[in-house]
């Protein structure tokens, strides 16, 4: 079964740092998201990816926030300067065709910032 | 646009008894629908998803949903709750009409009395 792993599992920062949460979607796929859960809250749409630029952003991905798949394996999110309410849980996703019906959740890194 | 209303934000069965998670949606396209489960601390997976093929839709785990447009609902449901279904679940709406994105519910927490 094929599976989309993400890294760290977990991060600990402190506000104004910047982190970089590591992704590494299925081989064969060619859509690439990521997602985020506040505590407590549902799980928000942040970037879709497509064809090495972005295909659609949320209100969320604001200039704080940047995607990058630097060498054809790892879909990477960066965060200049991380906030408080940037801590979530962050799940990056990837789908092959681009419809959903192909589309695997990774586990999730879970951020905080201090 | 398009919405996710998840009925319940709680739902409390006895085990053994039939599990029924509802769900609502609103979508300007034909939309494809996912029902996700998410255990404590573990990331998102997959349970059945509806792409406009049959109306009832199987699973994982014994759980099937069925996708009725003139209700425009698509409930969850399962003829009988296990201990280990104990977990958050997550009805999403798939926008198949443009850039891909994706609309999670607020969730529904599903408790399992032994």
């Amino acid at each position: 079964e094929p599976e989309v792993t993400q890294t760290p599992s977990h991060q600990v920062t402190q506000m104004g740092q910047e982190v970089i949460l590591r992704c590494v979607p299925i081989s064969n796929h060619l859509y690439f998201y990521w997602y985020r859960q506040i505590l407590g809250q549902k799980v928000e749409f942040l970037v879709s990816f497509y064809n090495n630029e972005i295909s659609e952003k949320s209100e969320i991905f604001d200039d704080q926030f940047s995607v990058e798949r630097p060498d054809g394996s790892n879909f990477t999110l960066k965060i200049r300067s991380t906030k408080l309410e940037d801590s979530a849980m962050y799940f990056c996703a990837s789908d092959l065709a681009g419809g959903g019906e192909t589309q695997y959740f990774g586990p999730g890194t879970r951020l905080l910032v201090l | 646009a398009q919405s996710v209303t998840q009925l319940d934000s709680h739902v409390s069965v006895s085990e053994g008894t039939p599990v029924l998670l509802r769900c609502n949606y609103s979508s300007s396209y034909s939309p494809s629908l996912f029902w996700y489960v998410q255990h404590p601390n573990k990331g998102l997976q997959l349970l059945l998803k509806y792409t406009s093929a049959a109306t009832l839709v199987k699973g994982i785990n014994g759980f099937e949903a069925e996708f009725k447009k003139s209700e425009t609902s698509f409930h969850l449901t399962k003829p009988s709750a296990h201990m280990s279904d104990a977990a958050e679940y997550f009805c999403v709406v798939l926008n198949s009409g443009g850039y891909q994105k994706v609309t999670f519910g607020t969730g529904t927490k599903l408790q399992v009395i032994p």
